[in-house]
């Protein structure tokens, strides 16, 4: 039963730069949802996708958009990078129903330079 | 806007003793509350609690929920080594979907 596997695993981006990162959700889980890490904070969340919608969004700039395919894989992009856009970008998956449970990849590590 | 605090932010311990962690949060429209322990990438899930006064257990970890006071803690006992990470506390709410809001995580070393 393959979890949630997020790609790339590291990333180097210039100032100014756009980058697209990648999350495929665990078999039978149907919502995604986006985090941003900073070294030595809790995860903060930057929105959800379900059914191919934004559902929900966290307190981000219009920079960060998303997007979530047929398949229930989804895409987080970020255009016009910032040095404080380094962190550890998580992708959880779950399923929409009255018994949720939350599955964590092991996360994108952006740096932007 | 919702808030989770975590205390104490880092933890020093010795192979055998047993912490508390703690949790406290103010929230709008409270679900459920969970447990993750982070050690380096990815957070892995170890107890989701709904009800005030019920003890979950798993091994040597527990936790209880308050909702009247509006907080948890986290008890380890006879601490190992592998037991160093950061542990998470979140809050799950309702805002036409589910959302999960993170305090900034209590760091525990385990020195032997």
């Amino acid at each position: 039963d393959a979890g949630v596997t997020q790609s790339p695993t590291h990333l180097i981006k210039t100032r100014g730069q756009q980058v697209t990162l990648r999350c495929s959700p665990k078999s039978g889980h149907d919502t995604v949802s986006w985090y941003q890490q900073a070294l030595g904070q809790g995860p903060q969340f930057i929105f959800q996708y379900y059914e191919e919608e934004e559902r929900q969004r966290g307190n981000f700039p219009d920079r960060f958009s998303g997007h979530q395919f047929p398949n229930y894989s989804s895409e987080l992009n970020v255009n016009a990078l910032l040095l404080g856009d380094s962190a550890l970008y998580l992708c959880a998956s779950s399923y929409d129903s009255a018994f949720r449970s939350y599955t964590f990849g092991s996360g994108t590590r952006l740096t932007v330079v | 806007e919702d808030k989770v605090v975590q205390s104490p932010l880092s933890l020093v311990v010795h192979e055998g003793d047993t912490v508390t962690l703690n949790c406290s949060y103010e929230v709008t429209n409270f679900r459920s509350l969970l447990w993750y322990k982070q050690e380096k990438k990815a957070p892995t899930f170890l107890f989701m609690l709904t009800s005030s006064g019920i003890e979950k257990k798993s091994g040597r970890l527990s936790s209880i929920l308050d909702k009247k006071e509006l907080f948890s803690i986290l008890n380890i006992t006879a601490t190992q080594t592998g037991d160093s990470a950061v542990y998470l506390c979140a809050v799950e709410t309702w805002a036409g979907s589910y959302q999960l809001t993170f305090g900034k995580g209590t760091k525990l070393s385990v020195i032997p």
